[in-house]
């Protein structure tokens, strides 16, 4: 079956640091990958996705690349904020369909 | 004007007893979900809706029952509520097409907390 695995958190950064949050991902065909973001409180957001093999999906500074040789999806951020501080969940969907299989979310911390 | 509205945010209440939670989305999508959010917030898929109709039913107790009055609602039902129960609910809706043209993103509605004590 369809499987993500993340990184576990927390992880715990300074202002402007460097930002990586491993994603890699089981899947039979093309799946979409998605990464949601959940601040305090509130519910899931969409932060970026990519559809295909070697798509880069970005958004406010977050990046990530569709590896299908090493079936990752690892997010990245050159300069994290204080308020980045949330939990990240990596996704997928099947091709065709759009229920979400998610991995067990990365919680991080960012200090001034 | 908000996306997907869940009612009631929290609910507090006994082992035993018989709530609902509801949830509108204002998007016109066709497909309704509905997420389940422990407390070490994994998520894991419940029920999911296209225009009306049960799609998807994960391995749920028969006491969770969700019902789609029409494809702008699905609410979840719950008999009989036991402790593990307690967890955040969420709802989500989608719009089916292919994923290049914006389909498969789920837009997600705040969350409802549930204590069962």
């Amino acid at each position: 079956g369809n499987s993500v695995t993340q990184m576990e958190g927390p992880v715990t950064l300074s202002e402007e640091a460097f930002l990586t949050i491993n994603c890699t991902y089981t899947a039979t065909g093309y799946p979409s990958l998605f990464w949601y973001v959940q601040y305090p409180g509130e519910g899931l957001q969409l932060l970026l996705k990519a559809t295909k093999a070697d798509d880069k999906g970005s958004n406010k500074g977050f990046e990530a690349t569709y590896r299908k040789e090493t079936t990752s999806f690892h997010l990245e951020k050159g300069s994290v904020q204080v308020s980045d501080s949330a939990v990240y969940f990596c996704a997928l969907s099947r091709s065709g369909y759009s229920t979400l299989t998610f991995g067990k979310g990365t919680m991080l911390l960012v200090s001034p | 004007d908000t996306a997907v509205s869940q009612t009631p945010k929290y609910l507090v209440t006994q082992m035993g007893n018989d709530k609902s939670i509801k949830c509108e989305q204002n998007l016109g999508h066709d497909t309704m979900y509905w997420y389940k959010q422990d407390s070490k917030k994994f998520l894991k898929i419940m029920f999911s809706y296209n225009n009306k109709e049960l799609i998807i039913n994960e391995t749920v107790p028969n006491r969770f029952s969700p019902k789609s009055p029409d494809k702008a609602h699905l609410n979840l039902h719950i008999n009989s509520l036991e402790l593990g129960d307690s967890a955040v609910y969420f709802c989500a809706s989608s719009q089916e097409g292919t994923a290049s043209s914006g389909a498969n993103v789920l837009t997600f509605g705040a969350g409802s907390r549930l204590t069962v004590l």
